[in-house]
C-alpha cells in the first residue's frame, strides 16, 4: 500500500541554520516524489520534485532533496534557513500519470531569531 | 503566476446541512481535483474530475459528495448532508494534463460542522 511518513511534526530552528525534513514512503511502482510548502492562508506550492536521473534535486527558494531508494527516503534540505521559510511542509508520492498523491501529515517548521 | 482560488476560505456549518465549496481552476487547466485535510492527518484524495466527469474518486468519496463544473469557470464540491467528521481543509488542485507532476493547488476552504 502507498504511504508516507513525515515523522516530525513540529520543528523549530533558528534563523540561519540548517534544516533537515525527512520523509519516508511506501510505494509499490517507482514513485515520483515531491515536496509542497504551504505558507499561511496560502495554496500548496510545490518546491521540487524526483521522478528520475540524479537522485540530489534542487527546487525553489534554495532547498534540495535526494532520494534514496535503499532507505526510501526522499528528506528535504536547506542550508540556511530564513524567517520566510517558516511554514508547513508536505511531502507526496506519485506514479506517473496516475490521478492521486498520496501525501504525509506535514511538518511545521517554526523559525526563531 | 495563474492560481487556483477557492471560496469560502473558512465555512461553519450545521450537522445534516448541505454545503458547497467552490473553486475556479486555472483558465486553460483540464484537470481538476478535490483533496481534503483532517486537522492532524494527511491530505488525502477524494476525486479527480476530467471532460465532464469523474475520472476517479477514493473510498471517501461516498454518495454524500458529488462534483459539478456548472459553468465554464467553476468546479464545485458537493456535500450533502455534513457530518462533524466531514470538518476538514479542502484543497482544490487542477493541471493542464493530468500529470500528477504540474498540480496547481488553491488556498483551501476550511469546513468546521458543528
Amino acid at each position: 500500500a502507498q504511504s508516507v511518513t513525515q515523522p516530525d511534526i513540529h520543528i523549530t530552528v533558528s534563523e540561519g541554520a540548517s534544516l533537515e525534513l525527512r520523509c519516508n514512503y511506501s510505494y509499490g511502482a517507482t514513485p515520483y516524489l515531491f515536496w509542497y510548502v504551504q505558507s499561511p492562508g496560502q495554496g500548496l506550492q510545490l518546491l521540487l520534485k524526483y521522478f528520475s536521473g540524479d537522485t540530489l534535486v534542487q527546487g525553489i527558494k534554495g532547498f534540495e532533496a535526494e532520494f534514496k531508494r535503499s532507505q526510501s527516503s526522499f528528506n528535504l534540505r536547506k542550508p540556511s534557513v530564513h524567517w520566510s521559510d517558516a511554514a508547513e511542509y508536505f511531502c507526496a508520492v506519485g506514479a506517473a500519470g496516475a490521478n492521486n498523491l498520496f501525501f504525509g501529515t506535514g511538518t511545521r517548521l517554526t523559525v526563531i531569531p | 503566476e495563474p492560481e487556483v482560488t477557492q471560496t469560502p476560505s473558512h465555512q461553519v456549518t450545521q450537522m445534516g446541512q448541505e454545503v458547497i465549496l467552490r473553486c475556479v481552476p486555472i483558465s486553460n487547466h483540464l484537470y481538476f481535483y478535490w483533496y481534503r485535510q483532517i486537522l492532524g492527518q494527511k491530505v488525502e484524495f477524494l476525486v479527480s474530475f476530467y471532460n465532464n466527469e469523474i475520472s476517479e474518486k477514493s473510498e471517501i468519496f461516498d454518495d454524500q459528495f458529488s462534483v459539478e463544473r456548472p459553468d465554464g469557470s467553476n468546479f464545485t464540491l458537493k456535500i450533502r448532508s455534513t457530518k462533524l467528521e466531514d470538518s476538514a481543509m479542502y484543497f482544490c488542485a487542477s493541471s493542464i494534463n493530468g500529470d500528477n507532476e504540474k498540480l496547481f493547488f488553491g488556498s483551501g476552504t476550511q469546513l468546521s460542522v458543528l
